[in-house]
């Protein structure tokens, strides 16, 4: 097993431009979630989803939009990047709401 | 709204040297509250959930307690291979899990 995958690990955006980050798992996984982590902030989530085809906004959702179209896949989009979306972008899933959820390595983003 | 706090921000120990780290929480109907380990340019990585006060659990050096408005980290005589950022997260009773994270205490354990 994989576990949680992220792709990109790191990228380089200028101000304006879109990107996707894609996470994936292979865990069969109803629950999927984004993250963000600033220093000093902690994580913040930014959207999360429930089951295929479903999606719902977490504590930081503005200027970020997701889609969840397969249940194994969740992507998350930056339509018009701004430097203040620079960040580290975290992806977890888990199967049970009491269960913990597994994380991803991370995406380092930076916006110029 | 949901608020977890952790303390202190930072703490450095020598190898053997235990302590506890903490983290209180306020949050209206507790599901559960975990306890993550996380290394420099990784994930976080699950260590214990915790769901009534009173409860412990344990994992080698590691111990995580539970009270009505703080969870505990103790750590016994510590090598500098646990030397990580511990994160601490609540959950609430309704609906989907969404963790609420605290800041997270950064551990170095000193040879």
């Amino acid at each position: 097993n994989a576990g949680v995958t992220q792709t990109p690990k790191f990228r380089v955006l200028k101000t304006g431009q879109s990107m996707t980050l894609l996470c994936a798992q292979d865990m069969n996984h109803e629950y999927m979630y984004w993250y963000r982590q600033d220093p000093g902030m902690g994580l913040r989530l930014i959207h999360y989803s429930v089951g295929e085809g479903t999606t719902a906004k977490g504590e930081v959702p503005d200027g970020y939009n997701v889609s969840r179209l397969k249940k194994q896949n969740f992507l998350l989009g930056l339509e018009s990047a701004a430097p203040s979306q620079t960040s580290v972008y975290f992806c977890a899933s888990t199967g049970q709401p009491f269960y913990e959820q597994y994380f991803g390595p991370g995406t380092r983003l930076t916006v110029t | 709204e949901d608020q977890v706090t952790q303390s202190p921000e930072a703490l450095r120990l020598q190898e053997g040297e235990s302590s506890s780290l903490n983290c209180s929480y306020t949050v209206s109907g507790l599901r559960g509250l975990f306890w993550y380990r996380q290394d420099p340019g990784k994930g976080p990585e699950f260590l214990f959930t915790l769901y009534s006060a009173g409860e412990e659990k344990e994992k080698e050096r590691l111990k995580a307690t539970l009270t009505k408005k703080e969870s505990f980290l103790h750590i016994t005589a510590p090598k500098p291979e646990d030397s990580a950022t511990y994160l601490c997260a609540v959950d609430r009773v309704q609906g989907a899990q969404k963790l609420v994270f605290g800041q997270g205490t950064r551990l170095t354990i000193n040879p």
